[in-house]
C-alpha cells in the first residue's frame, strides 16, 4: 500500500495562488490515479480533482476554472495548483491515491486564506 | 452532478449496538459506492468499495450492500474507537460527490 506525504503554504492573503505537492512512497506510481481533496472547518468532503501518471485528468467543475492538477513521475510527486483563493477556499486539503476509490491519503494540510 | 444524501446526519448508540447508516444516490450509480471513516483531526480512511467489498485491514463488523441508488453501511456491533463520521461517495462518475457525513456519538 502506498503512503502519500503532502506539504505546501498553510496561509495565503486573498487572490493568491494555492500550491501542494504531495510524494508517493511505495506501491507503482504508474498503476494509479492520484487525487485532491478538501474539507472546509467542520464540513464535509468535496472532491477537486484527479490525474493519472500521463497526466490524464479531471476537475470538478466547480473549481475547474481555477485548478490545475499535475503530475512528475520521474520523482513520484503530484501537485495541486489553484488561483485566486478566497475565505471560501479555506479548508484542510488531502491528497489521496486511487480513482474509483481513495485508498491512501495524506496526512491534510491546513489552507487558511486571510487578509 | 450526482447528489449523494444520507441518512441519519448523526446518531447516538452505545457499544454493542447494532449501527446502519443509509446513502442514496440521485441516480443510478449501479455498485459505484464507497464508504470512509473519519475521526476528528485526521485525513479519511477507506472502509468499503464497490459497495460491499472490504478494505485491507478493516474490521469484518463493517459491511455494505446496495446497488443502484440505495445504500447501506452497517457495524455488527458498535466498538469504542467506531466513534466517528462516516461519509459515503459516488465514483461513477465526475464530479466524484461525498454525501454529508453520518456523525456516530456515544449514548
Amino acid at each position: 500500500q502506498v503512503q502519500l506525504q503532502q506539504w505546501g503554504a498553510g496561509l495565503l492573503k486573498p487572490s493568491e495562488t494555492l500550491s501542494l505537492t504531495c510524494v508517493v512512497y511505495g506501491g507503482s506510481f504508474s498503476t494509479y490515479y492520484w487525487s485532491w481533496i478538501r474539507q472546509p472547518p467542520g464540513k464535509g468532503l468535496e472532491w477537486i480533482g484527479e490525474i493519472n501518471h500521463s497526466g490524464s485528468s479531471n476537475y470538478n467543475p466547480s473549481l475547474k476554472s481555477r485548478v490545475t492538477i499535475s503530475v512528475d513521475a520521474s520523482k513520484r510527486h503530484f501537485s495541486l495548483k489553484l488561483t485566486s483563493v478566497t475565505a471560501a477556499d479555506t479548508a484542510v486539503y488531502y491528497c489521496a491515491s486511487g480513482q474509483v476509490w481513495l485508498d491512501s491519503w495524506g496526512q491534510g494540510t491546513l489552507v487558511t486564506v486571510s487578509s | 452532478d450526482i447528489q449523494m444524501t444520507q441518512s441519519p446526519s448523526s446518531l447516538s448508540a452505545s457499544v454493542g449496538d447494532r449501527v446502519t447508516i443509509t446513502c442514496r444516490a440521485s441516480q443510478s450509480i449501479s455498485a459505484f459506492l464507497n464508504w470512509y471513516q473519519q475521526k476528528p483531526g485526521k485525513a479519511p480512511n477507506l472502509l468499503i468499495y464497490a459497495a460491499s467489498s472490504l478494505h485491507s485491514g478493516v474490521p469484518s463488523r463493517f459491511s455494505g450492500s446496495g446497488s443502484g441508488t440505495d445504500f447501506t453501511l452497517t457495524i455488527s456491533s458498535l466498538q469504542p474507537e467506531d466513534f466517528a463520521t462516516y461519509y459515503c461517495q459516488q465514483s461513477y462518475s465526475t464530479p466524484r460527490t461525498f454525501g454529508q457525513g453520518t456523525k456516530v456519538e456515544i449514548k
